[in-house]
């Protein structure tokens, strides 16, 4: 399974696109990457899915550069109720792979007013 | 409400005490999983059914712990001879088998605290 690492903590400003890196060295050909948010005291929301490119949704948007060994999460104009825990996980579920998902510790991201 | 749901929400038990949690999946939802989360810490992955096969166990899962999935319906998790490093959130997830990996929807959590 692809390990991942981000960034432990980050801080942004209400109104500002906050950018969470992902890096995800040792990506398998048929991973996709996916970002999870939680609340405290919450099961995580998924945000996004892409395999390459650019995937954009009513959330976020995530950027994915052509190696794939690390992805972008996006969140334009950020609100206070953004505040959360962002999980950046990588693996591919199905037939001929393992059947889970590894979640790192996430990125706590705090906006401020 | 369609969602996944989870019960108890909270559980407070001695250590040395058997404990149950239920969860309830999204109906159409033929995978369901298990995972522990800590403070601080990411949701550790435990087990998963697809429909009522348990397909993958973690070694975090020790002989204290077993789930079921009867029927491919609802899911049970059992901790047997509980200790106080079992205190943690239990959540509960379900998804469609697929590729791409679905989205995994995920209950409220049941919180054990084993004094």
């Amino acid at each position: 399974l692809a390990k991942t690492t981000q960034p432990i903590s980050m801080d942004s400003y209400e109104g500002q696109e906050v950018n969470i890196t992902c890096s995800h060295n040792n990506i398998a050909t048929n991973d996709y990457i996916t970002w999870y948010q939680q609340f405290p005291s919450q099961g995580p929301r998924f945000i996004i899915q892409g395999y390459k490119t650019k995937v954009t949704n009513e959330v976020a948007s995530l950027f994915i550069p052509a190696d794939r060994k690390s992805s972008t999460l996006s969140l334009p104009r950020v609100s206070l109720s953004d505040t959360a825990v962002y999980y950046c996980l990588v693996g591919a579920m199905g037939m001929n792979r393992d059947d889970k998902i590894i979640f790192g510790k996430g990125t706590r991201l705090h906006i401020l007013p | 409400d369609t969602g996944v749901s989870q019960d108890p929400r909270h559980k407070i038990t001695k250590r040395g005490q058997n404990v149950t949690f239920r969860c309830d999946p999204i109906s159409e939802h033929n995978r369901l999983y298990w995972y522990r989360q800590t403070l601080g810490q990411g949701p550790e992955f435990l087990t998963y059914f697809q429909n009522e096969a348990q397909l993958e166990k973690s070694r975090l899962l020790s002989d204290r712990f077993s789930a079921e999935r009867p029927k491919g319906s609802f899911s049970t998790l059992e901790i047997q001879r509980t200790e106080q490093g079992d205190s943690a959130m239990y959540l509960c997830a379900s998804s469609l088998d697929g590729i791409p990996p679905n989205e995994q929807f995920f209950g409220p959590g049941t919180r054990l605290t084993v004094l």
